[in-house]
């Protein structure tokens, strides 16, 4: 049973470049969760997506948009990279119901010079 | 705004060691408090979900206790291992029953040195 599948592992982009990294969820779950993390800091919830409609969103700018797909795996999309995008960034998936954990990725470490 | 906070921030200690470390948050509209261990280069890893005050979970050398009242829990680990040495976070959910984002705090490094 795949579990929580993210790609690329590592990124490295210029500013103003623009950015499209991938989550495969776990089976069995339709909810998707992305979440940025810097460094000495816990993940910050970017967004959630469910039946391919963006549920939810935390405080980060329209740069960052996504997508679900019918599969329910989904894309986390960032324009006009900044320096202080460099993060990891971690996706999450879940059945989206109550106390159910979510199911993290290894994530995606992007580095912009 | 939510304000999920841990303590300490990192903590070394010798294998064998049981240590313990705090996760505070606010105690009005509480309904659920996750925990994660995140061990280097590898996905954080589901370790309990709380919900009920007074509630302990347990597995393995790991236990956690919850205090939805005053707004705390705790995690501890019993006779730590080299193996135990990750980053615990917690967090809590909010939003869509309770399945939508999580609020983590800023976690807690332990390191366990043979």
């Amino acid at each position: 049973d795949a579990g929580v599948t993210q790609s690329p592992t590592h990124l490295i982009k210029t500013r103003g470049q623009q950015v499209t990294l991938r989550c495969s969820p776990k089976s069995g779950h339709d909810t998707v969760s992305w979440y940025q993390q810097a460094l000495g800091q816990g993940p910050q919830f970017i967004f959630q997506y469910y039946e391919e409609e963006e549920r939810q969103r935390g405080n980060f700018p329209d740069r960052f948009s996504g997508h679900q797909f019918p599969n329910y795996s989904s894309e986390l999309n960032v324009n006009a990279l900044l320096l202080g995008d460099s993060a990891l960034y971690l996706c999450a998936s879940s059945t989206g119901q109550e106390n159910q954990p979510q199911h993290f990725g290894d994530g995606t470490r992007l580095s912009i010079l | 705004i939510l304000n999920v906070e841990q303590s300490p921030q990192s903590l070394h200690v010798q294998e064998g060691d049981s240590t313990n470390f705090t996760c505070s948050f606010p105690s009005s509209n509480f309904y659920a408090l996750h925990w994660y261990r995140w061990e280097t280069a590898k996905s954080p890893e589901a370790l309990f979900v709380m919900t009920l005050n007074g509630d302990e979970k347990k597995k393995g050398r790991i236990s956690a206790t919850l205090n939805t009242k005053e707004g705390y829990s705790y995690l501890y680990i019993k006779g730590s291992q080299p193996e135990d040495s990750a980053t615990y976070l917690c967090a809590l959910p909010t939003g869509w029953n309770q399945g939508g984002k999580l609020i983590f705090g800023q976690g807690t490094e332990l390191s366990v040195k043979p």
